[in-house]
């Protein structure tokens, strides 16, 4: 069975201070690996897609790394408006469309 | 921009009135998806669809239906609502070959 496990499961930074998030996963045949953001009450909002081990993606402060068992979304000098639950998802080869959900990091940065 | 809306965005109802919340793109992604989010639970997928009357179940979808006539709509049904549907939904629509998927703004949903 696909399983996606988000660590920590919170975190706290001072604004600046960088740090890293990370997703394991076990999936058979790995379709892709997709990082969102989600702010309180609101729908997820699309980040990054990684296909293959290796692959980086960066997006202003955020930078999306992927392994064969594990991703990391590195924060690098945060700011108070980086603060929000990120959550990690996969799809498999099998289950076209089928995305299976981490239970998220939640990131307070604090000025 | 392709954009998902979601109606009503907050309702609260009593066990066994059916409702529908209503799911609609703006453009003419094939593939839409229905997800509910607990507290713990995480985000977890009800239906999904992959073109026109063509849908399937997800990993919860006891409770729920769902029907696909036109592309643009994705409306989900609770024929009995209980309390144990209470939750925040939100439909979603995968973009072409990119497998990235797009989520609205979501549905808050109370049964008393």
């Amino acid at each position: 069975e696909d399983q996606v496990t988000q660590s920590p499961e919170a975190l706290r930074l001072q604004e600046g201070e960088s740090s890293s998030l990370n997703c394991s996963y076990t999936v058979s045949g790995l379709r892709g690996l997709f990082w969102y953001r989600q702010d309180p009450g609101k729908g997820p909002e699309f980040l990054f897609t990684l296909y293959s081990a290796g692959e980086e993606k960066e997006k202003e402060r955020l930078k999306a790394t992927l392994t064969k068992k594990e991703s990391f979304l590195h924060i690098t000098a945060p700011k108070p408006e980086d603060s929000a639950t990120y959550l990690c998802a996969v799809q498999a080869g099998g289950s076209w469309g089928k995305l299976q959900f981490g239970a998220g990091t939640q990131v307070v940065v604090t000025p | 921009e392709a954009q998902v809306t979601q109606n009503p965005r907050y309702l609260i109802t009593v066990t066994g009135k059916k409702l529908t919340v209503t799911c609609s793109q703006n453009m003419n992604h094939e593939y839409m998806s229905w997800y509910r989010q607990d507290p713990g639970l995480g985000l977890r997928q009800i239906y999904y669809s992959m073109n026109v009357e063509v849908t399937d179940k997800g990993d919860v979808p006891e409770g729920y239906k769902v029907s696909r006539k036109e592309k643009r709509n994705f409306p989900l049904i609770l024929e009995s609502p209980s309390p144990n549907q209470t939750s925040l939904y939100f439909c979603a629509f995968q973009s072409g070959g990119n497998y990235e998927q797009y989520f609205g703004p979501g549905t808050r949903l109370t049964v008393t």
